[in-house]
């Protein structure tokens, strides 16, 4: 039974330039989060999708956007990247939405912005 | 600002020794979640406390839940090389968005 995978493991990007973060959900769960961590600091909640649909959203600008397909696999997009957005992006997959379900969380993408 | 404060930040015991860190909301939580990150790994769930004034254990770990719903700890006694890595609570402060706390960085030393 696999887990919750991300792709890629890395990325160094540029200034500016956009960003497409990948996530596929345990087997099973059907809602999907994302989450930043910075160095040093706890995940910050991004949102949450279920049923193809973004369901809650944390205090991130809307150059921060996701997309869920109807297998539960998700994307993450950061457009205009800022130095700022490096940092771990981890996905999160639940049984279902809201935030009494345990989180899985996955091995994350390392973003690096120079 | 900040809504869920860990303290302490950081905590080097002696193997063998105990271990306790808290966790405190600004408001009510409906349930708190606990998680352990290793160094260079993702947050991977330990336990759910859901009442007011719950305990749970877990072979050495010991959760609490507090009676107002806004604080909780986790103790672990004697503490092993294998309980290093950071600390979180987590829990829904703003409607179903879980929230984080800044998390209490572990170190085991033999």
């Amino acid at each position: 039974d696999a887990g919750v995978t991300q792709s890629p493991t890395h990325l160094i990007k540029t200034r500016g330039q956009q960003v497409t973060l990948r996530c596929s959900p345990k087997s099973g769960h059907d809602t999907v989060s994302w989450y930043q961590q910075a160095l040093g600091q706890g995940p910050q909640f991004i949102f949450q999708y279920y049923e193809e649909e973004e369901r809650q959203r944390g205090n991130f600008p809307d150059r921060f956007s996701g997309h869920q397909f109807p297998n539960y696999s998700s994307e993450l997009n950061v457009n205009a990247l800022l130095l700022g957005d490096s940092a771990l992006y981890l996905c999160a997959s639940s049984p279902s939405a809201g935030s009494s379900y345990e989180q899985y969380f996955g091995p994350g993408t390392r973003l690096t912005v120079t | 600002g900040q809504q869920v404060m860990q303290i302490p930040q950081y905590q080097h015991v002696q193997e063998g020794e105990d271990f306790t860190t808290y966790c405190n909301s600004s408001t009510t939580l409906s349930n708190i979640q606990w998680y352990k990150q290793r160094p260079g790994g993702h947050p991977v769930f330990l336990i759910q406390l859901v009442k007011s004034g719950e305990v749970k254990k877990q072979k050495r770990l010991t959760f609490q839940f507090g009676e107002a719903k806004k604080n909780s700890s986790l103790h672990i006694t004697a503490t092993q090389t294998t309980d290093v890595g950071t600390y979180f609570c987590a829990g829904p402060v703003r409607g179903n968005k879980l929230t984080f706390g800044t998390g209490t960085q572990l170190k085991v030393e033999l």
